[in-house]
């Protein structure tokens, strides 16, 4: 089955203890990306990545890092996690962003405290 | 920079109407569009995509519209279900220099009263 996977899917943690959310997709695409979903501000782009090894920043980028070492997989790390990075968390892939849609994963519920 | 706005932010109506949620955004630059459904804390589900030289998409009782040049598409779904409860959000692939990601409205919140 087709599909992008995360996790973990919930995850509690506490200010400046580094973690990493995993993302994982099946269908060979060359682009992934990472969103935030936040309350009254909706669905913002954190990273995004073309293809292997290649990255660049969204529109939201500060406090995180990506990396691209492989095709199938995009990994988001915060490596000193704050209150304010508390939120919902997308990845995403696409063959091709220009000619088809994309897939979205299910989501990570993270909570800084 | 491309903004995305969706009216209205909630809808509420009895079962079996036909209702038109809709999108505008505002810069026409764009590959295309697309609607997606999200279930309360659960990921999104792609609807229709709608590449920008083309009108409209058909799946099932969803049928969405774009007019690029007036920065509109509208999401019509026929005869309504208490099933499509759902939050529905319209993005846009911006056509810009780098490969940007997708740009949200904010959504449509929607009820169907069985």
């Amino acid at each position: 089955e087709a599909q992008v996977t995360q996790n973990p899917r919930y995850l509690i943690t506490v200010t400046g203890k580094k973690l990493t959310v995993t993302c994982s997709q099946n269908m060979n695409h060359e682009y992934m990306s990472w969103y935030r979903q936040d309350p009254g501000l909706g669905l913002r782009q954190i990273y995004y990545s073309m293809n292997v090894e290649v990255t660049d920043k969204g529109d939201v980028p500060e406090g995180y890092k990506v990396s691209r070492k492989e095709k199938r997989n995009f990994p988001l790390i915060l490596e000193s996690p704050s209150p304010n990075q508390t939120s919902l968390y997308f990845c995403a892939s696409s063959l091709d962003l220009r000619q088809t849609g994309q897939y979205f994963g299910p989501g990570t519920r993270l909570t800084v405290t | 920079k491309q903004e995305v706005t969706q009216i209205p932010a909630a809808l509420s109506v009895p079962e079996g109407e036909n209702l038109v949620l809709n999108c505008s955004f505002t810069d026409s630059a764009i590959y295309n569009l697309q609607w997606f459904r999200q279930d309360p804390g659960k990921g999104l589900t792609s609807l229709l995509l709608i590449q920008s030289s083309q009108r409209e998409q058909t799946s099932g009782r969803l049928n969405a519209s774009l007019d690029k040049s007036s920065g509109r598409s509208t999401l019509y779904i026929a005869a309504s279900q208490p099933g499509d409860s759902a939050t529905y959000l319209c993005a846009v692939a911006p056509r810009g220099g780098g490969a940007d990601g997708l740009t949200f409205g904010k959504g449509t919140h929607l009820i169907i009263q069985p």
